[in-house]
């Protein structure tokens, strides 16, 4: 079964500190997608990004970078140099495998983040 | 519209009554999900539907949930006979196709069972 955990419930920071969110995943998939989603206070889920298991490339947008370790199962996400409009709740999340998969996704908890200015 | 919509954002309802929430998907957007999300937690599968046709609906709580998308497009879920235990916000994703997989997400409706 699919497993997504985000281990830090809640992190605070000042501005312009840089932030890591983790996520480890459990899949049995030998290929799959991993993605990251912002729920800002307003309520809808704003997709970050999609990473094929393929390719373990860090990737960089602007001030977001994703660190992606397939041998640790591991999908993390850096903010550097956070804003107040950071702070929101990011999901890690990771679809249905198997083949006929379309793609249901499992999310974790959940990580709370408080960007203080 | 250029995003997945719903309807209505926010619900009240008095235990007992049934509820109708609305999510018009992203144009030519294939599959559709319902999530159900608990204050404090992930979202949670409810149902997916690839056009009109519902393959999965093991996510659904019990059988007082119904979905149905009978044109590909719009979809409604419907609650009957509305419990304390279903207050959550519902959200609704679509995406363009299987091998696509990234969904797009509606704003939610938030349903309180009074």
């Amino acid at each position: 079964a699919q497993k997504v955990t985000q281990a830090q419930t809640e992190i605070s920071v000042v501005e312009k500190e840089d932030v890591t969110l983790d996520c480890v995943y459990e899949t049995r998939d030998t290929t799959y997608y991993l993605f990251w989603y912002k729920q800002p206070p307003s309520g809808e889920l704003v997709f970050l990004i999609r990473r094929n298991s393929f390719d373990e490339q860090n990737e960089i947008s602007g001030r977001y970078s994703w660190n992606f370790q397939k041998s640790t199962s591991s999908f993390n996400f850096t903010i550097t140099a956070s804003q107040v409009v950071d702070s929101a709740v990011y999901f890690c999340a990771l679809p249905a495998g198997g083949g006929t998969s379309y793609g249901k996704l499992t999310f974790g908890q959940g990580t709370i983040l408080t960007v203080h200015p | 519209g250029a995003g997945v919509s719903q309807s209505p954002r926010y619900k009240v309802a008095k235990r007992g009554q049934d509820v109708a929430l609305r999510c018009d998907p992203i144009s030519g957007h294939v599959s559709l999900f319902w999530y159900q999300q608990a204050l404090g937690q992930g979202p949670e599968f409810l149902t997916y539907f690839q056009n009109e046709a519902q393959l999965d609906k093991s996510g659904l709580p019990s059988d007082r949930f119904f979905a149905e998308r009978p044109e590909g497009s719009v979809s409604t879920l419907k609650i009957q006979r509305t419990q304390q235990e279903d207050s959550a916000v519902y959200l609704c994703a679509s995406s363009l196709g299987l091998a696509e997989g990234t969904q797009y997400f509606g704003p939610g409706t938030r349903l309180l069972v009074l």
